[in-house]
This record gives C-alpha cells, sequence and structure tokens, in this order.
C-alpha cells in the first residue's frame, strides 16, 4: 500500500521560503510512470494544484506560482520536495503531497495526510 | 477565486439523491474527459471517488456515479448515508498541462 508523508516547518516567516518534502513508502518513485504532486488548501478554502513532478525532475507548474516555485526529487532517499520563495500571509494553507498514477491521469489516487503551514513573524 | 464553479452548499435526506454540478470553460471540462471529484471529510485528506468523468477507484460504492455534458461536470451520490456528509471537489485538466480545482461542495445529510 502506497504511503505519502509530507514533512517540513509548521511556521514560516513573511519573505522567506517555505520547504517541504513528501516521503514515499510502499513504493518506488523511480522507475515508475507516476507522476507526484503538491496540493494546497488555504484554512476553509477549496484546493489548489501547485505543481507536479516525474523522478526525472520534469515539472510543470501553475503558472502563477512559477516565478516562486521550484519542485525537486531525490530518488535515493525516495522523496520528493517544494521549495516556495517570498511567502506572505497568503501562502498559509494545508500542504498535501499527492500522486498521479501516469503521465496521461490528471487525478490523484494517493494523498498524504497534509501539513499545516503558517505565514506569520 | 476557483477556476472551476461549485455550488456552496447541497443537502439530502437519508436515501435520497443530490447532484453536485461543476462549471468549467472550453479550456478544461469542455475539452477533456480527464475530470475527477474527490471527497473530503473535515479534517481530513481528499479522496477519490471518481476519476476520468465515470469511473469509480477500487472500494468506492457504485452509489457515487459521474457524467459530463459540454463545460459542465456532475457528481451524483445515490442512497444518501450519513457518512456521505463531507466536501466534495472537483478537478480537470486544463491547457498546458496545468490543473485546476472547483471551490468545493458542502454536503449536509439531513
Amino acid at each position: 500500500q502506497l504511503q505519502l508523508q509530507e514533512s517540513g516547518p509548521g511556521l514560516v516567516k513573511p519573505a522567506e521560503t517555505l520547504s517541504l518534502t513528501c516521503t514515499v513508502s510502499g513504493g518506488s518513485i523511480s522507475g515508475s510512470t507516476s507522476y507526484w504532486a503538491w496540493i494546497r488548501q488555504p484554512p476553509g478554502k477549496g484546493l489548489e494544484w501547485i505543481g507536479n513532478i516525474y523522478y526525472t525532475g520534469t515539472t510543470y507548474y501553475k503558472p502563477s506560482l512559477m516565478s516562486r516555485v521550484t519542485m525537486s526529487v531525490d530518488t535515493s532517499k525516495n522523496q520528493f520536495s517544494l521549495n516556495l520563495t517570498s511567502v506572505t500571509a497568503a501562502d498559509t494553507a494545508v500542504y498535501y503531497c499527492a500522486r498521479r498514477r501516469y503521465a496521461g491521469s490528471w487525478y490523484a489516487d494517493y494523498w498524504g495526510q497534509g501539513t499545516l503551514v503558517t505565514v506569520s513573524s | 477565486q476557483s477556476a472551476l464553479t461549485q455550488p456552496p452548499s447541497v443537502s439530502g435526506s437519508p436515501g435520497q439523491s443530490v447532484t453536485i454540478s461543476c462549471t468549467g470553460t472550453s479550456s478544461d471540462i469542455g475539452n477533456d474527459d480527464r475530470v475527477s471529484w474527490y471527497q473530503q471529510p473535515p479534517g481530513a485528506a481528499p479522496k477519490l471517488v471518481i476519476y476520468e468523468v465515470n469511473n469509480r477507484p477500487s472500494g468506492v460504492p457504485d452509489r457515487f456515479s459521474g457524467s459530463k455534458s459540454g463545460n459542465m461536470a456532475s457528481l451524483t451520490i445515490s442512497g444518501l448515508q450519513a457518512g456521505d456528509e463531507a466536501d466534495y471537489y472537483c478537478s480537470s485538466y486544463s491547457t498546458s498541462s496545468t490543473w485546476v480545482f472547483g471551490g468545493g461542495t458542502k454536503l449536509t445529510v439531513l
């Protein structure tokens, strides 16, 4: 059974960089057909896609976030990561990592439990 | 403001059917069948209930069904149960390899 688990600081200061890692267990990131995604949910609001990454490092980002987002993958640790720079209070959200099953599938069949990141001084 | 439009809330009594709509554009729902639906109970992560318009993952009861017409997709839940009470989100592939979500609909079982 595939499992995903987010980790990282729960509090980030304005203008700093938000960094999160997703650890995948029960399956390998590398050599699979899956894409790996970050999705966030501000408190009391809807879901927002941030971006996807393939194990080769190929990425797709939401255009409005592209200037601040970087995603990376570490196949040796079976992890992928998110960096979001110059954060503001609007970036306060529960951040989820998730799996897209294959390149042509645009749905998330496995999700992490989510981690709340608050942007505040 | 979300890319896909959903009603804020719907409700129904146990045993009844409810339908949740999701309106997009010709750049997303209207141009692609990669529409999916997620169920999110309070405090929990989303769970996939419908993918590619009308396909159910293993373990999702056949009371859940999806459809699409033009720029609108719909999720129908029949034989409502108390355990169905949750927020529901639609999503769709959009142009230039992007992924859009709806604002969510709160389902209340009366």
